[in-house]
């Protein structure tokens, strides 16, 4: 069964400057990988899907990168809005029990 | 436009039986998955299950098969999530979100997405349920 983890947990990062945040899988997914953005008490929202297509309306700021079991996403340019908490998700083995990794929340510096 | 919305929050005492809804529109709703993620307090995400409302196939993880039962009805575009004897460990924030079959990636190439194991790219707002004594 695939694990996916996520690092860091929580990533202090300042307005205006660049995140970077990973995405593991304990083994290959190919690009089968989506990110999601979580805003307190709002519902997850898609950013990225296979691994580095920007989803409908998603800011060119957001970008993501990687297969097999190393994934990126990064924010060039971090805004106000963008502080949330991101997840990462594997769609390509079955069981899901753990499809999703357990998140990295991204807070002001 | 997209949308699905679901049922509102319900507040049940253990042992009873709840069934929560999520009512698809703006696209063909037999033609996309549906799938349910729960997310406890201060928790992460957790995939439960899917339904393709076209043919009714359903899965389920198996962290939450024969807990809940996922089912839907296409004559009114609404999918649905139930159980039968809640218990307080049921407390949570329930997620359903559509998933595709296919898609292009930023190269044009196109990727047919099986077995409902896919990702979700709308969601509903989600369903609160708190089950206490």
């Amino acid at each position: 069964e695939i694990v996916m983890t996520q690092s860091p947990a929580t990533l202090s990062v300042s307005p205006g400057e660049r995140a970077t945040l990973s995405c593991r899988a304990s083994q290959s997914v190919s690009s089968n990988l989506a990110w999601y953005q979580q805003k307190p008490g709002q519902a997850p929202r898609l950013l990225i899907y296979g691994a580095s297509t920007r989803a409908t309306g998603i800011p060119a700021r957001f970008s993501g990168s990687g297969s097999g079991t190393e994934f990126t996403l990064t924010i060039s340019s971090l805004q106000s809005e963008d502080f949330a908490v991101y997840y990462c998700q594997q769609y390509n083995n079955w069981p899901p029990s753990f499809t999703f990794g357990p998140g990295t929340k991204v807070d002001i510096k | 436009e997209v949308q699905l919305v679901q049922s509102g929050a319900e507040v049940k005492k253990p042992g009873e039986s709840l069934k929560i809804s999520c009512k698809g529109s703006g696209y063909s709703f037999t033609s996309y998955w549906i799938g349910w993620v729960r997310q406890m307090p201060g928790k992460g995400l957790e995939w439960m299950g899917i339904i393709y409302p076209g043919d009714s196939d359903t899965r389920y993880s198996p962290s939450f098969q024969g807990q809940v039962t996922i089912s839907a009805d296409k004559s009114i575009s609404t999918a649905y999530l139930q159980w039968s004897s809640l218990k307080a460990s049921d407390t949570a924030m329930y997620y359903c979100a559509r998933g595709p079959t296919y898609y292009y990636d930023s190269s044009g190439y196109y990727h047919l997405i099986q077995s409902g194991y896919t990702f979700f790219d709308y969601w509903g707002q989600g369903t609160l349920v708190t089950v206490s004594s």
